[in-house]
């Protein structure tokens, strides 16, 4: 079955650019159904939707993020990353990757499998 | 501040049923399905219920998830030990265009 795997730097500056990949195995990433995400969960709070791709590149941020994110996809080595500039405290969290079914025009918060979570922690 | 709003926290002996609520609006749980998802400790979350009450294959029917409005709730019966983990409901939100989580709840199995 799809599996997914994140990798990364797991300590990042303040004010540098974080930047993690998630590698698709068992299956490939190019799909019309599904979508590539990242989601993070920081100590003591729920689960943050950071925002999306499809394999066409088509993608969704979450507002809050918007500025700072960009997600791509390279199909050839059925890998996404995430890039988060500018980054503070604030940003460190475990970060997941997860694997989207879409739904009626790619609205759901549908989410499986997901990857086992990088931790990431922002400190000089 | 998470646009769910779950319990922080809830417990049950074993044998016991809880339930876990998660409120929400009109512009996300009130107009599109409900998504659970269950973190055991140290693990990446798992999908629970999909469409406000679909079980995923190899998911006990002990789990059930119920939508009514603008609220939804996932009900465990026959609490076991190993139930025991944080339980995050989400769904689509039309007015920021993507996911919403809530904040989780914590169960313990007393």
């Amino acid at each position: 079955q799809v599996q997914l795997q994140e990798s990364g730097p797991g300590l990042v500056k303040p004010s540098q650019t974080l930047s993690l990949t998630c590698t698709v195995s068992g299956g490939s990433i190019s799909s019309d159904i599904y979508y590539w995400n990242w989601i993070r969960r920081s100590a003591g709070k729920g689960l943050e939707w950071i925002g999306r791709i499809y394999t066409s590149g088509s993608t969704n941020y979450n507002p809050s993020l918007k500025s700072r994110v960009t997600i791509s996809v390279d199909t050839s080595k059925n890998q996404f990353s995430l890039k988060l500039s500018s980054v503070t405290a604030a940003d460190t969290a475990l970060y997941y990757c997860a694997r989207g079914v879409s739904g009626i025009m790619g609205t759901t918060a549908w989410f499986d499998p997901w990857g086992q979570g990088t931790l990431v922690t922002v400190s000089s | 501040q998470s646009v769910l709003t779950q319990p922080p926290s809830t417990s049950g002996t074993p044998g016991q049923r809880v339930t876990i609520s998660c409120s929400g609006s009109s512009s996300n749980i009130g107009r599109t399905y409900v998504y659970w998802y269950q973190q055991l400790p140290g693990t990446a979350p798992k999908l629970l219920i999909y469409r406000n009450n679909q079980r995923p294959s190899g998911v006990p029917d002990r789990f059930s998830g119920s939508k009514s409005g603008t609220s939804a709730s996932l009900a465990i019966s026959g609490l076991r030990s190993e139930d025991e983990a944080d339980y995050h409901c989400a769904a689509w939100d039309d007015s920021l265009s993507g996911p919403v989580f809530g904040g989780g709840t914590k169960l313990t199995v007393l």
